[in-house]
């Protein structure tokens, strides 16, 4: 079966940088996708990867490696706003997106 | 302003009773998708089109249906509810299934079925 491990929740100070993690086991791949999720809203389109290194875009960084079925997300210098979920998500051979449960990031002061 | 809007935000509903929620883009987006989320369960695809005219089914279709009369209306339709139905669901679109396509969110109908 299709497989999105993400750690549930993770917490980290203001200031900091942290790194979500995510693993996958799909059948095929398109790319993957990381997207941002404040509670009780609507996930928005963070960065997209299909070859493997890092992406970089501000603050946020996304890095690849296809042989080992892996992502990250790197967040730097955390402000409270980052308080989300993030979630990871893969393309597979369909072009259909499988999505991890989501990371659950607290940050705290 | 540009973007996707759902209706109704929330709703309860009594088991057996039918319910449409409404899915409306204005970027002329080709393709379109309705997704379900559970908590501690990632997002779950249950219909999807390509294209006007066109619908394919997801994960977990059971239950609804969806149709595409036009290039920005996307219903999803629970013929009778059932509790097991009771969730946030997200209307989403994309340019063209596929690739790198990014896919934007509507802000979601939070339903519950008792």
């Amino acid at each position: 079966g299709q497989n999105i491990d993400q750690p549930t929740e993770m917490t980290a100070t203001e200031g900091a940088i942290v790194q979500i993690n995510c693993t996958y086991q799909t059948s095929g791949f398109n790319g993957l996708f990381w997207y941002q999720q404040h509670a009780g809203e609507a996930p928005t389109f963070l960065s997209y990867n299909v070859l493997d290194g890092l992406e970089e875009k501000g603050r946020f960084s996304s890095f690849l490696s296809r042989s080992k079925g892996y992502s990250y997300l790197l967040l730097k210098e955390l402000q409270m706003k980052d308080s989300a979920s993030y979630l990871c998500a893969v393309m597979d051979s369909n072009y259909q997106l499988i999505w991890g449960a989501g990371t659950k990031l607290i940050i705290k002061p | 302003i540009a973007g996707i809007t759902q209706a109704p935000t929330s709703q309860i509903l009594a088991a057996g009773r039918r319910m449409t929620l409404r899915c409306t883009q204005d970027m002329r987006h080709n393709a379109m998708y309705w997704y379900r989320q559970d908590l501690g369960l990632g997002l779950r695809l249950i219909h999807y089109s390509n294209t006007a005219g066109t619908t394919g089914k997801g994960e977990v279709p059971d239950g609804y249906s969806v149709s595409r009369a036009n290039t920005d209306d996307f219903p999803l339709t629970l013929a009778s509810a059932v509790p097991s139905q009771t969730s946030v669901y997200f209307c989403a679109s994309s340019e063209k299934r596929g690739g790198t396509d990014t896919q934007y969110f509507g802000p979601g109908t939070r339903l519950t079925v008792l």
